[in-house]
């Protein structure tokens, strides 16, 4: 079956400290995925995607993640969390051509203490 | 670039009327857009998919005669809630894609309630 896993529904990091928020898949066929990220009362922004190539992608705001097959996984990271990442994050896998089968991983909620 | 709009960004109607949400890209061509609802503290669940000119494809449980979808042009799809109740309440959210991009971009989504 295919589906999207994010562990944690909750993280609270501290300003300036480092993230990574977790993220595993199960697909089918060569996933395409993607890191989505909501702020309360808005639609999502895309922050990255993999299809192919480099493992490690980098993102909009400083977050990278990293594409890891053996493990069927892709956390994002980033090194210096900023008071305005917080927000939910949501991990989701397609294939080519999927015409719109993006599987969401259930969102991860992120909290920023000062 | 990539933005995607909606409007409104959020309606409150009575029950038994019906609602009409716009999606629009605002600097590109969608050959296919998506509406999706999502739930309080829930992820989002796709209602339907649709490509310019064509009939809309619902997910399963999704009704097709409550929830009309029309793709009229490369820009433009809305999503109409016919005789709308209270369970309808949710947030809407659609998205668009380009062909051959496989990334979808979403708008900022319309809160609707009903009363």
């Amino acid at each position: 079956a295919q589906s999207v896993t994010q562990p944690d529904i909750h993280i609270t990091v501290s300003e300036g400290a480092s993230l990574e928020l977790r993220c595993n898949y199960s697909y089918g066929a060569t996933p395409y995925l993607f890191w989505y990220v909501q702020s309360p009362g808005q639609g999502l922004q895309l922050l990255l995607k993999y299809f192919s190539g480099d493992t490690l992608v980098q993102g909009i705001k400083g977050f990278e993640a990293e594409f890891k097959r053996s493990q069927s996984s892709f956390n994002l990271r980033k090194p210096s969390v900023h008071w305005s990442d917080a927000a939910e994050y949501f991990c989701a896998v397609g294939g080519e051509g999927s015409q719109g089968n993006l599987i969401f991983g259930k969102g991860t909620k992120l909290s920023v203490k000062p | 670039g990539a933005v995607v709009s909606q409007h409104p960004s959020r309606v409150i109607c009575k029950s038994g009327t019906s609602v009409k949400i716009e999606c629009r890209s605002l600097d590109f061509q969608a050959t296919t857009m998506f509406w999706y609802r999502q739930f309080p503290k829930k992820s989002l669940m796709l209602m339907a998919t649709s490509n310019e000119g064509s009939k809309a494809t619902y997910e399963q449980g999704v009704e097709k005669d409550k929830f009309l979808i029309n793709h009229a042009s490369l820009t433009l799809s809305t999503l109409t809630v016919t005789s709308a109740h209270p369970e309808d309440s949710s947030f809407y959210i659609c998205s668009a894609e380009t062909s051959g991009t496989d990334t979808q971009y979403f708008g900022p989504g319309t809160r609707l309630t009903v009363l």
